[in-house]
C-alpha cells in the first residue's frame, strides 16, 4: 500500500502571502497525484491532477509540482477564500488503488 | 451542468445493510469510471470502491472487500453501493464521484451513513 504523508498538518499564513504544502509518497507514484481543497460542510474540489495540471476553473495562483515521491502545492498569493483543508491523492495503475493524504489545514 | 445526487443514507445497527444510490446527469455516464469515497466525521478521505465503464470490473479498499458491492445501471444513469455487515468504523459521509484523469473531478453532496446500536 502506498502511503501519502502531508506536511505540515497546519499552516498559518496571512492573506497575500505564499503558501507551500508538501505531500510525500512512500514509493514512486510517477505523476499520478492530485490535490483537493475542502471547506467545512462541502465536498472536496479538485485543484490539480497529473501533479501539475490545473483543473477546469481553478485560478492560476494554484500550482502543483513534483514527481516520483515528492510533491508540492503552491498558492502564490493567498485569498480569504483559500483557507481550507487540502488533500493530496495518488493513483496506482493496476490494480486501481487510490490513497489520500491526511490533509493540511491552511489557517489565518 | 454535471450533477451527482446521492441518496439512501441513514442510521443502521452493526451487522446491518444499506444501499446507497447516486443519480448522475449532465455527462455521458457510460464514458466514465465511477467511484465511492468516504469521510469519517472529522477525519480525512478514504477511497472505497471503483467501477469501470460496463460494470464488469470492480475494485475495493481492503477494509470493505467482501462486504460492499459497487454496481451501475447505465440505462438509469445510476451508481450504487450495497453495504452489508456494516461496522461502526463504516460510519462516514459517502460521496459519489466521477473519475477524471485518475482523479475525482466531480463529487456529489454526500450522504451520511451512521452505524450504531
Amino acid at each position: 500500500e502506498i502511503l501519502l504523508t502531508q506536511s505540515p498538518a497546519t499552516l498559518s499564513v496571512s492573506p497575500g502571502e505564499r503558501a507551500t504544502l508538501s505531500c510525500r509518497a512512500s514509493q514512486s507514484v510517477s505523476s499520478n497525484l492530485a490535490w483537493y481543497q475542502q471547506k467545512p460542510g462541502q465536498a472536496p474540489r479538485l485543484l490539480i491532477y497529473g501533479a501539475s495540471t490545473r483543473a477546469t476553473g481553478i485560478p492560476a495562483r494554484f500550482s502543483g509540482s513534483g514527481s516520483g515521491t515528492e510533491f508540492t502545492l503552491t498558492i502564490s498569493s493567498l485569498q480569504s477564500e483559500d483557507f481550507a483543508v487540502y488533500y493530496c491523492q495518488q493513483y496506482k495503475n493496476w490494480p486501481p488503488m487510490y490513497t489520500f493524504g491526511q490533509g493540511t489545514k491552511l489557517e489565518i | 451542468d454535471v450533477h451527482l445526487v446521492e441518496s439512501g443514507g441513514g442510521v443502521v445497527q452493526p451487522g446491518g445493510s444499506l444501499r446507497l444510490s447516486c443519480v448522475v446527469s449532465g455527462f455521458p455516464f457510460t464514458d466514465y469510471w465511477m467511484a465511492w469515497v468516504r469521510q469519517s466525521p472529522g477525519k480525512g478521505l478514504e477511497w472505497v470502491a471503483s467501477l469501470k465503464l460496463d460494470d464488469n470490473e470492480k475494485f475495493y479498499v481492503d477494509s470493505v472487500e467482501g462486504r460492499f458491492t459497487i454496481s451501475r445501471d447505465n440505462a438509469r444513469n445510476s451508481l450504487y453501493l450495497q453495504m452489508n455487515s456494516l461496522r461502526a468504523e463504516d460510519t462516514a459521509v459517502y460521496y459519489c464521484v466521477r473519475e477524471d484523469h485518475s482523479s475525482y473531478g466531480y463529487w456529489g453532496q454526500g450522504v451520511l451513513v451512521s452505524v450504531s446500536s
